[in-house]
């Protein structure tokens, strides 16, 4: 079983377009993160639900708004897509917001054309 | 703003020569996590250390946290084509719990 699956695990748009990814976790974890990972590698934090309650909200355009209706899912709406949003969306969970180990998804790649 | 760099960037070596990738910061913290990423999958977790000075091994790989715990290191003995990947560090002790990320060490063992 999946612990934490991901769709799509590919998505090609044109600039201009609202898309959305899902996010699920089936490990009874409480806490849920966005990443985003750019081409040269470095892991951004975007952000991170708790008990579906928003902690952790980073520097992020307003274009991305997530949305978590139960803390087993947590979802990443993105609009008015930009070429600088293509990159690779990791979603992760964690036991609880003080946790260390975090459990990623397969990841989503983003290419805006 | 704290910082965690890791080095070298990038290490292509052939199968069964030993390495060893660094993981340094000015700032001292609470754990430190060694992840492997696979080429199309998410970050899995190596190890966790948590106490200054600490050594874990997992096979032929060999971690330490320094004694400050400011930085880490990451020995692999008798590299092997499946130990080929993105290895990234993250230490806890950020805002809001956190995890700060280095930019990874990618790592390729040819055979």
């Amino acid at each position: 079983d999946t612990a934490v699956s991901q769709t799509p695990k590919y998505l090609v748009t044109q600039m201009g377009n609202d898309k959305s990814i899902k996010c699920e976790q089936n490990l009874g974890h409480d806490t849920m993160y966005w990443y985003k990972q750019d081409s040269k590698k470095f892991l951004k934090i975007m952000f991170s639900y708790n008990n579906k309650e928003l902690i952790i909200n980073e520097t992020v355009p307003n274009r991305f708004s997530p949305k978590s209706p139960d803390k087993a899912h947590l979802n990443l709406h993105i609009n008015s897509l930009e070429l600088g949003d293509s990159a690779v969306y990791f979603c992760a969970s964690s036991q609880d917001f003080r946790a260390l180990r975090q459990f990623f998804g397969p990841g989503t790649r983003l290419t805006v054309l | 703003t704290q910082l965690l760099e890791q080095s070298p960037q990038f290490l292509s070596i052939q199968e069964g020569e030993n390495l060893t990738v660094y993981c340094n910061s000015s700032s001292v913290f609470s754990s430190l996590q060694w992840y492997r990423q696979e080429p199309g999958e998410g970050p899995v977790l190596l190890v966790t250390v948590v106490t200054g000075g600490e050594v874990k091994k997992l096979k032929r790989l060999t971690f330490q946290f320094g004694d400050a715990r400011k930085d880490s290191s990451l020995h692999i003995t008798a590299a092997q084509p499946g130990d080929t990947g993105l290895y990234l560090c993250a230490a806890g002790g950020g805002s809001n719990y956190q995890l700060i990320w280095g930019a990874g060490t990618k790592l390729i063992i040819k055979p």
